[in-house]
C-alpha cells in the first residue's frame, strides 16, 4: 500500500540554523508534492508545490527538492527563526486526484 | 476574499450519536474534501466534491458520509458515533484542473470529541 513517512516526529534546532525535513514514499509515483505549514488549533496551509519534472524549487528561505529516483523530498528553511516553529506536513498527488498526507514533523526552533 | 469556514468549531457528542459539520468554501472554489486528522494517524482523506458530486473516496466506513449544495457548501455527517471518531475534522476547498495538480486551502477544523 502508498505509504509516505517524513523523518520524525520533532525536529530541534538553534536560530540561525537551516532546518531539514525529509520525505520518503514507497508504492507510489506522484505526479507532484506539495508541503503545508500546521501552527496549533488551525489547518494547514500551503507553502510550496514541486512537480515530477523538476528537481528544487525555492520560496524565499524556503526550498524543496524532489528525487523520484530516491523518492524523496527534502524541505529546507535557511536561517530559521522562532516562528518557524510549527508541524510541517508532505503531501503528494496525481493530478486532479486526493492528496495523501504524511503525519507531518514539528519543528522547534529554539533562540 | 473569506477563507474557508467550518461550523462548529468545537462539539462534545456521546457514543452512539450522530453529527453534522458545515463547510463553506472559498468563493469560486467547486472542490471541496475533507479530512480526519489524528494523532496517531495524521491526516487521513475522507472524501472529494466537486459540482454536488462525490469524486474521491477515501477507507472510511459507511458512517461516514458527506453531501456538496449548488452553491459548493458542503457538509459531512458521522452517524452512530464511536470513541475512535474523536478528532480534527478539517475540509479543504481549491480549484482542481487550473495548474493539474491540487492545491488546497484548509479551514480551521470541528474539533469532534466523543465521550
Amino acid at each position: 500500500s502508498q505509504k509516505i513517512e517524513q523523518n520524525s516526529e520533532a525536529l530541534n534546532i538553534q536560530e540561525g540554523k537551516t532546518a531539514t525535513l525529509t520525505c520518503n514514499y514507497t508504492n507510489y509515483s506522484p505526479a507532484y508534492l506539495q508541503w503545508y505549514r500546521q501552527d496549533p488549533g488551525r489547518g494547514p496551509v500551503f507553502l510550496l508545490l514541486i512537480r515530477e519534472n523538476e528537481k528544487e524549487k525555492r520560496k524565499e528561505r524556503l526550498k524543496v527538492t524532489f528525487d523520484t529516483t530516491l523518492k524523496q523530498s527534502l524541505f529546507h528553511i535557511t536561517a530559521s527563526q522562532p516562528a518557524d516553529s510549527a508541524t510541517y506536513l508532505c503531501a503528494l498527488g496525481p493530478n486532479t486526484d486526493k492528496l495523501i498526507f504524511g503525519t507531518g514533523t514539528r519543528l522547534q526552533v529554539f533562540p | 476574499k473569506a477563507g474557508v469556514t467550518q461550523t462548529p468549531r468545537y462539539l462534545i457528542k456521546t457514543r452512539g450519536q450522530q453529527v453534522t459539520l458545515s463547510c463553506s468554501p472559498i468563493s469560486g472554489h467547486r472542490s471541496v474534501s475533507w479530512y480526519q486528522q489524528t494523532p496517531g494517524q495524521g491526516l487521513q482523506f475522507l472524501f472529494e466534491y466537486f459540482s454536488e458530486t462525490q469524486r474521491n473516496k477515501g477507507n472510511f466506513p459507511g458512517r461516514f458520509s458527506g453531501r456538496q449544495f449548488s452553491n459548493s457548501r458542503s457538509e459531512m455527517n458521522v452517524s452512530t458515533l464511536e470513541l475512535g471518531d474523536s478528532a480534527l475534522y478539517l475540509c479543504a476547498s481549491s480549484l482542481p484542473g487550473t495548474t493539474g495538480a491540487n492545491v488546497l486551502t484548509f479551514g480551521a477544523g470541528s474539533r469532534l470529541t466523543v465521550l
